[in-house]
């Protein structure tokens, strides 16, 4: 069956620190996976996501994220948090075809000034 | 480009009541979804429209739960009668088809915090 873990439920950080973010997936087949941010209030924005091609993905607001298929992981990170970062992260895999998607539960990040 | 859009973004109603939320995605998203998502859970989905067809309706409870896209633009989610275990922000996304420079990326409403009382 399809899953999604984020082991992390709450994270905090000092302002400038480095993040790692874990995501772990299962899936029968070549996942299609994402990472999404949502601000209080907000919906769910993509910050990045991988299909193919290289393991070490770019995406907005200088977030990357690794896909490792030996370990089923999908980590986030960013070398230097701000405090604008503040949000809850969500990892999602999708089925090919993208037309079904699996959300894990979401970590919650912190930011200490 | 306008974004998805939602009303209500809040409703409180009591228990057994009915509520209704309404969902626009951006113009030419084929698909639309509609997700679930309770405090602390990710998204789940409840509902993925494909123009105005079911493609997945699997996790909906159709006993109290129903929504229709009729024109293959707008959705209406409506539960009735609502349960305390409703309680939770309703998501509504729009995709385009499969192809292009945004594939597979769901574009998300606001959503629409509800309160079962």
């Amino acid at each position: 069956a399809q899953s999604v873990t984020q082991p992390d439920i709450h994270i905090t950080v000092s302002e400038g620190a480095s993040l790692e973010l874990r995501c772990n997936y299962s899936y029968g087949a070549t996942p299609y996976l994402f990472w999404y941010v949502q601000s209080p209030g907000q919906g769910l924005q993509l910050l990045l996501k991988y299909f193919s091609g290289d393991t070490l993905v770019q995406g907005i607001k200088g977030f990357e994220a690794e896909f490792k298929r030996s370990q089923s992981s999908f980590n986030l990170r960013k070398p230097s948090v701000h405090w604008s970062d503040a949000a809850e992260y969500f990892c999602a895999v999708g089925a090919a075809g993208f037309n079904k998607f699996y959300f894990g539960s979401g970590t919650k990040l912190n930011v200490k000034p | 480009e306008a974004g998805v859009a939602q009303s209500p973004r809040y409703k409180i109603i009591e228990k057994r009541q009915s509520v209704a939320f309404w969902c626009n995605p951006i113009s030419g998203h084929a698909t639309l979804y509609w997700y679930q998502q309770i405090l602390g859970q990710g998204p789940k989905l409840l509902i993925q429209f494909q123009n105005n067809g079911v493609v997945d309706d699997s996790q909906l409870p159709k006993d109290r739960f129903s929504a229709e896209r009729l024109k293959g633009v707008d959705s209406t989610l409506k539960i009735q009668p609502a349960k305390l275990e409703d309680s939770a922000v309703y998501l509504c996304a729009s995709s385009l088809p499969s192809g292009g420079p945004n594939t597979g990326e769901l574009f998300f409403g606001e959503g629409s915090r509800l309160t079962v009382l």
